[in-house]
């Protein structure tokens, strides 16, 4: 499938900053995926947004959808040491299965 | 806990071994894929299986052999695999291919020596 392309590659902030993944397709989307892989773990699903322009929140995660559809960001407010790992975007399901970017590894100093 | 379990959790072989990766789901869905990861590439989809028949190939090598006896079980059998095929291998099944939603095992921790 096509691709999705994923920045920054790393991110470190200190605990109680907020934090920002973006991820960008040059094609139109019908939907894109987050999930986070703890260190040492494997992928959780997080969220899966459907609708130009849609906003979810999960407490202190937003996720958006661009109007386009070929954008996406997550951010998390006042990051804590739980919220380390890296957060994947995902395009695609049904038979091509998901095209995954390659994650934005979240480090965080106390 | 996801639902998804795989076996074994760590596995060393060497390159004329043959050995087998077991996934189990729990979850009563209807697909299940395999995907590769290794620390310089993203998560790369090798297979997808849905209602038992493999629906995706992503020119995986043939040294690599799905198998799907039924909807909840997956296997990668693997023979004659070169060091560079050392990698997390995960399993992951969901609802259909249409819900794309996925549940993740835990992983096979794949060393070819």
């Amino acid at each position: 499938g096509q691709q999705v392309m994923q920045i920054p590659q790393y991110q470190h902030v200190q605990e109680g900053e907020d934090f920002t993944t973006y991820c960008n397709s040059s094609t139109t989307l019908s939907n894109i995926q987050w999930y986070k892989q703890r260190p040492g773990g494997h992928p959780v699903f997080l969220i899966q947004l459907v609708k130009s322009g849609e906003v979810k929140k999960q407490k202190r995660l937003t996720f958006q959808f661009g109007e386009a559809k070929k954008n996406s960001s997550l951010h998390i407010t006042a990051t804590q040491t739980t919220d380390v790992g890296t957060y994947f975007c995902a395009r695609g399901g049904g038979a091509d299965g998901l095209t995954f970017g390659k994650g934005t590894h979240l480090i965080i100093q106390p | 806990e996801t639902g998804v379990t795989q076996t074994p959790r760590h596995l060393v072989m060497g390159m004329t071994n043959k050995k087998s990766l077991k996934c189990e789901q729990h979850l009563g869905h209807n697909a299940m894929y395999w995907y590769k990861q290794s620390a310089k590439k993203p998560l790369e989809l090798m297979f997808v299986y849905s209602l038992e028949e493999r629906v995706e190939n992503n020119s995986v090598p043939s040294r690599f052999s799905p198998e799907c006896p039924n909807s909840s079980h997956l296997f990668l059998h693997l023979h004659t695999l070169q060091p560079e095929d050392s990698a997390l291998y995960l399993c992951a099944s969901s609802q259909d291919l249409l819900r794309g939603e996925q549940y993740f095992g835990p992983g096979t921790r794949l060393t070819v020596t």
